[in-house]
């Protein structure tokens, strides 16, 4: 059975730093994309950044490049990603999503979300 | 980058009865790949999305038939020949073919009339 468990959500000043983690299993991590998915309180969804499947290629939104940073550890099966200059905005849900390919994003499987509050 | 309009935003339906649901792309979602990589996912309240329908028409193993997409190049549909109680909740379009990024519609939220 396939799990994602988003972890390392939390309450940061403007300005700060947080590294989120997504631990998964159920199926060999390394030959799949994964994607970080955002969602604002009461918002919709907003795809933030995606990587591939050995690492090698990354993508981000224009509203996250520069401060955001996707990477995994396929030895230890587990996706991150590091947010530096957090603003008011980055507030949202964070969820972590499987692909079904190595180089595109498919979304079949989501975690269940952390939480992060950019606040003074 | 690609936007994708859903509509109605609110949908109010009696157990039973029909929905329908439209995406609309601000251009054709075709890939060279002969694909069309659009994408419906449903959040029910409280919950993570879980994905529905891929490729336009295509069901995920596990939902119901009474859920069915359809549509091809800017127009698509997701249709719900039955509402039931379960189904209430927030229903998202997405495309996956101009990427990056990837862009979701705004959600229209269903709910029993």
């Amino acid at each position: 059975e396939v799990q994602l468990v988003e972890s390392g959500g939390g309450l940061v000043q403007p300005g700060g730093s947080l590294r989120l983690s997504c631990a998964a299993s159920g199926f060999t991590f390394t030959n799949y994309a994964m994607t970080w998915v955002r969602q604002a309180p009461g918002k919709g969804l907003e795809w933030v950044s995606g990587i591939s499947g050995s690492g090698g290629i990354t993508w981000y939104a224009d509203s996250v490049k520069g401060r955001f940073t996707i990477s995994r550890d396929n030895s230890k099966n587990t996706l991150y990603l590091q947010m530096n200059s957090l603003i008011a905005e980055d507030t949202a849900v964070y969820y972590c999503a499987k692909s079904q390919v190595v180089t595109a994003m498919t979304f079949d499987y989501w975690g269940q979300g952390t939480l992060v509050s950019v606040s003074s | 980058d690609v936007v994708m309009t859903q509509s109605p935003l609110s949908l109010p339906v009696t157990l039973g009865q029909p929905a329908s649901i439209s995406c609309r792309s601000s251009q054709s979602l075709v890939h060279s790949d002969g694909n069309t990589y659009l994408t419906w996912f449903q959040q029910r309240p409280g919950q993570s999305p879980r994905r529905l329908i891929y490729k336009v028409s295509n069901r995920d193993s596990g939902v119901p038939d009474r859920f069915s997409g359809s549509g091809s190049g800017t127009d698509f549909t997701l249709k719900i020949s039955r509402v039931e109680a379960e189904d209430v909740g927030i229903y998202y379009c997405l495309q996956g073919t101009h990427w990056p990024p990837y862009t979701f519609g705004q959600g229209t939220k269903l709910e029993i009339k």
